[in-house]
């Protein structure tokens, strides 16, 4: 299993502000996932940040808006920028727990819970 | 479109057995899974079924009918601890993760 610790927990964020999320994993691993959990909502995946190349980002979802870092196998970031009231969620972080396509599980971190005024 | 679903709201008695349900239509089929997540905290991982039948863990069990796009997760001696809510995901043919809104489960003394 990962252990994945994200940072910060909680922020109460002004509108137009932007906020940066790190998540730090304590092992290499090749893919980072960063999910959107809105309120009462599923899980919406934003994008898949590698290293060595830029993010792949999901329909609806873009560059401008949450601009990604992962300068190396075992940290990554996600910003929020130009935040609005419609940005506030629960933002993760989460790495696949095995090798391959076949494997299981998705081990995330605690979870970023971001309230834009 | 793709399409996970699942009963919003689920109320059961301590001691009990409770079964949550789980339907989808996804383009391809590479396992399902179960999350639980308790309320404030990341979603953590219960099951996965790629192969049709039962698979059990502990209190907790899981099946898959890929013919009938159905999957349930079921809980035994239901314990106070286990009120949270219960994620299904797809792994659809792309190997991407379709969502589920998730089944929020009250236990009841």
């Amino acid at each position: 299993s990962a252990v994945i610790s994200q940072k910060p927990s909680r922020d109460i964020c002004q509108r137009g502000t932007s906020l940066t999320i790190q998540c730090q994993v304590d092992s290499q691993v090749t893919m980072m996932f960063w999910y959107r959990q809105q309120p009462g909502q599923s899980l919406t995946l934003i994008a898949t940040a590698n290293q060595g190349s830029e993010a792949t980002y999901e329909s609806g979802f873009v560059i401008d808006k949450f601009p990604i870092s992962r300068p190396n196998l075992t940290f990554s970031t996600l910003t929020v920028s130009n935040m609005s009231p419609e940005d506030s969620s629960i933002y993760l972080c989460s790495v696949p727990g095995g090798w391959g396509q076949e494997s299981g599980e998705l081990f995330f971190g605690e979870g970023s819970r971001l309230t834009v005024l | 479109g793709q399409n996970i679903d699942q009963p919003t709201e689920m109320t059961a008695t301590e001691g009990a057995i409770v079964q949550i349900n789980c339907t989808y239509q996804t383009s391809g089929f590479n396992g399902l899974f179960w999350y639980q997540q308790h309320a404030g905290e990341a979603p953590t991982f219960l099951s996965y079924n790629v192969l049709d039948g039962l698979e059990e863990k502990g209190r907790f069990s899981s099946f898959l009918s890929r013919s009938k796009g159905y999957s349930y997760l079921l809980l035994k001696e239901l314990q106070m601890k286990d009120s949270a809510s219960y994620l299904c995901a797809v792994k659809d043919s792309n190997y991407q993760l379709i969502w589920g809104a998730g089944t929020k489960l009250i236990i009841k003394p």
